[in-house]
């Protein structure tokens, strides 16, 4: 069965923490994903990482970082948090090619920053 | 990003037939896909269509791909209380096979 793992079903932490959202997939996927998903505003990409040590900003990736150094992890660095980033995040990964490959998911982590 | 619009609400009868639309803006799409979201979990692929299908049935669901007006939508026939969910659309943006971009999603209310 395939699998993406996040480490955290539910965080908290303080203003001003560093944060750090790991996620881990076992199916060899190239790609890996981070979104942030709000009511109202769906799935927001954060950044992404096509490969070890590449990524690539998405559509808001102000007040985010990320770190792949193996193929199998994908990590979203919160540097200072803020509370307007109490959100649930997403990890998700696929194959990185022209043919059909759908995105996989993890379970979700929702983070309350107070 | 793309453009992948969706409207926030939908809310139908037990039994009856449920139908998610879906406008998207790249017209280089090649995949376009519908995710379903139970509470408190993840996406979960339900089904996907090539760009140069129109149609797509797969048991209870049916998606229906109008290329020229870049419209998509879910049609779930015998809609079950099981099925109330978000509902999202997604596609994967034709020039960079990479990413994938998704509607704000569809909230499904089945009322037994």
């Amino acid at each position: 069965d395939v699998k993406v793992t996040q480490s955290s079903r539910y965080l908290v932490k303080r203003t001003g923490e560093k944060v750090f959202l790991e996620c881990v997939q076992d199916m060899d996927h190239e790609n890996m994903f981070w979104y942030r998903q709000d009511p109202g505003l769906g799935l927001r990409l954060i950044y992404f990482s096509y490969d070890v040590k590449m990524k690539e900003k998405g559509d808001i990736p102000e007040g985010y970082s990320v770190s792949r150094e193996k193929k199998e992890r994908f990590s979203l660095i919160l540097e200072s948090a803020s509370t307007n980033q109490t959100s649930m995040y997403l990890c998700a990964s696929s194959f990185r090619r022209r043919g059909n490959t759908e995105a996989f998911f993890g379970q979700g982590t929702r983070l309350t920053v107070v | 990003g793309e453009d992948v619009e969706q409207s926030l609400f939908l809310s139908v009868r037990e039994g009856d037939s449920s139908v998610i639309n879906c406008t998207y803006t790249d017209s280089s799409s090649t995949y376009l896909y519908w995710y379903k979201q139970e509470p408190g979990a993840g996406l979960q692929l339900l089904t996907y269509i090539f760009s140069n299908m129109d149609m797509k049935q797969d048991q209870r669901l049916t998606v229906l791909l109008n290329k020229k007006d870049k419209h998509l939508s879910l049609r779930i026939a015998d809609t079950q209380t099981g099925d109330s969910a978000i509902y999202f659309c997604a596609e994967r943006a034709g020039y960079n096979f990479n990413k994938f971009y998704f509607g704000s999603g569809t909230k499904l209310n089945v009322k037994p």
